[in-house]
């Protein structure tokens, strides 16, 4: 089946700077990723929605500036969180979409874990 | 706006006992119904999807959901738990063509023995 990996799948940095997550398709080729972010025990929030070969599009109050989405080839998403402050801390979640293996079924990273101290 | 509610945030059942989580969803076309399950610091993995036809939907791991569409319930059901089965389960609402997913705040699911 499809599989989406993420990496790293933990990091810790410190405040001020920039820490860089991928996100792979592995067997499938993906147009369009998505950007999730997970609050402790609450849900997932859609941050943006990363097209490959143009720019990403961010929901309502998602800094762009300070999430930094590139998708440069078919098969990979980063996003970087720039200057990052403990506000920042958070599990971030990355997915896509298998082709035609049905509309609208999402393919789920393992979710990378940020820390700022 | 297309919202889901997830009224339990935390149920906890014993093992071999049934489960039903319920969700609602608000959605201004004809809904494409999810349901996910997270294990602790793991991504999401589909349990089950409902598009069209039957609104009885079988998915993995014993898992079943009803649409009920006069309702705007998708429950999620299975018959008798395993202790395997306890994690986080999300229930998520899209639509054709709108690969943006909204998804509910969960229900933590407990198994005792």
């Amino acid at each position: 089946g499809a599989v989406v990996s993420q990496h790293p799948s933990r990091v810790i940095c410190k405040s001020g700077t920039s820490v860089k997550i991928e996100c792979r398709s592995l067997d499938f080729q993906a147009t369009t990723m998505f950007w999730y972010r997970q609050f402790p025990k609450k849900s997932l929030m859609l941050m943006a929605t990363s097209n490959e070969g143009s720019k990403a599009t961010y929901e309502q109050g998602v800094e762009k500036d300070k999430f930094l989405i590139n998708h440069a080839s078919l098969t990979l998403s980063t996003l970087t969180v720039t200057s990052a402050h403990p506000e920042d801390s958070s599990f971030y979640i990355c997915s896509a979409r298998a082709g035609s293996s049905g509309a609208n079924v999402l393919t789920f990273g393992a979710g990378s874990r940020l820390t700022v101290l | 706006a297309q919202s889901v509610t997830q009224p339990d945030i935390h149920i906890t059942v014993s093992e071999g006992a049934s489960l039903e989580l319920r969700c609602n969803y608000s959605y201004g076309a004809t809904p494409y119904l999810f349901w996910y399950v997270q294990s602790p610091g793991q991504g999401l993995q589909l349990l089950l999807k409902y598009f069209s036809g039957d609104t009885l939907v079988q998915g993995i791991k014993g898992f079943e959901a009803e649409f009920k569409r006069s309702q705007s319930s998708f429950n999620l059901r299975k018959p008798s738990v395993h202790w395997s089965d306890a994690a986080e389960y999300f229930c998520a609402v899209g639509g054709f063509g709108n690969e943006k997913l909204t998804f509910g705040t969960g229900t933590r699911l407990t198994i005792i023995p």
